[in-house]
């Protein structure tokens, strides 16, 4: 069983098109995280989710947001696509907030076109 | 502003050898560093933490020295194989919970 899984691998989509991801994971973890990596391979946070509580919210456009239906999952919503958006987007989760060992997801390559 | 340099962009070796790979970062005193492996088309897995009380930490081949007087770590993996090819990143508590490098792709040669 994969621990942390998200959905689809890939995407290929428009400019202006709205967009989701999905992440689950079966660890039993309180935290779970979106990060996007560019190609400039730079592994950046975006968001953290705490027991379905939005602890972290970097500096991303509101044209992205993350939902919590519980706290196994945490899927991204990505409004109005712009080609900037291109990237490969990481889902993970962590047991607990104090050493933050990360257990990803096998990303997402978004593309726009 | 933290800043985390991981001064190799790409290291090539020979298999056998010992690949030693650089960890550097400025403006903080983290509590903890971390390395991940990250290959092609994947998300980086977890290898090693090592805390700020600790010198050097290993596991199997692997080895992690943290000095936080010269704010650097030192990632070594001796007897190296092709399998170890892949791009390892280190990563800093910060002021998110984790702050990342950009990485150093490795290619060991057989």
């Amino acid at each position: 069983d994969t621990a942390v899984s998200q959905t689809p691998k890939y995407l290929v989509t428009q400019m202006g098109n709205d967009k989701s991801i999905k992440c689950e994971q079966n660890l039993g973890h309180d935290t779970m995280y979106w990060y996007k990596q560019d190609s400039k391979k730079f592994l950046k946070i975006m968001f953290s989710y705490n027991n379905k509580e939005l602890i972290i919210n970097e500096t991303v456009p509101n044209r992205f947001s993350p939902k919590s239906p519980d706290k196994a999952h945490l899927n991204l919503h990505i409004n109005s696509l712009e080609l900037g958006d291109s990237a490969v987007y990481f889902c993970a989760s962590s047991l607990d907030q104090g050493e933050n060992i990360q257990y990803f997801g096998a990303g997402t390559r978004l593309s726009v076109l | 502003s933290q800043k985390i340099e991981q001064n190799s962009e790409a290291l090539n070796i020979q298999e056998g050898k010992t690949a030693t790979l650089t960890c550097n970062y400025t403006n903080y005193s983290p509590a903890y560093l971390q390395w991940y492996r990250q290959d092609p088309g994947r998300g980086p897995v977890f290898l090693l933490l090592i805390r700020e009380n600790e010198k050097e930490k290993r596991k199997e081949r692997l080895k992690v020295t943290f000095d936080t007087t010269l704010k650097q770590s030192l990632f070594h993996i001796t007897a190296s194989q092709p399998a170890d090819s892949a791009t390892y990143l280190c990563a800093l508590e910060g002021n998110t919970p984790l702050v990342f490098g950009k990485g150093t792709r490795l290619s060991v040669i057989a």
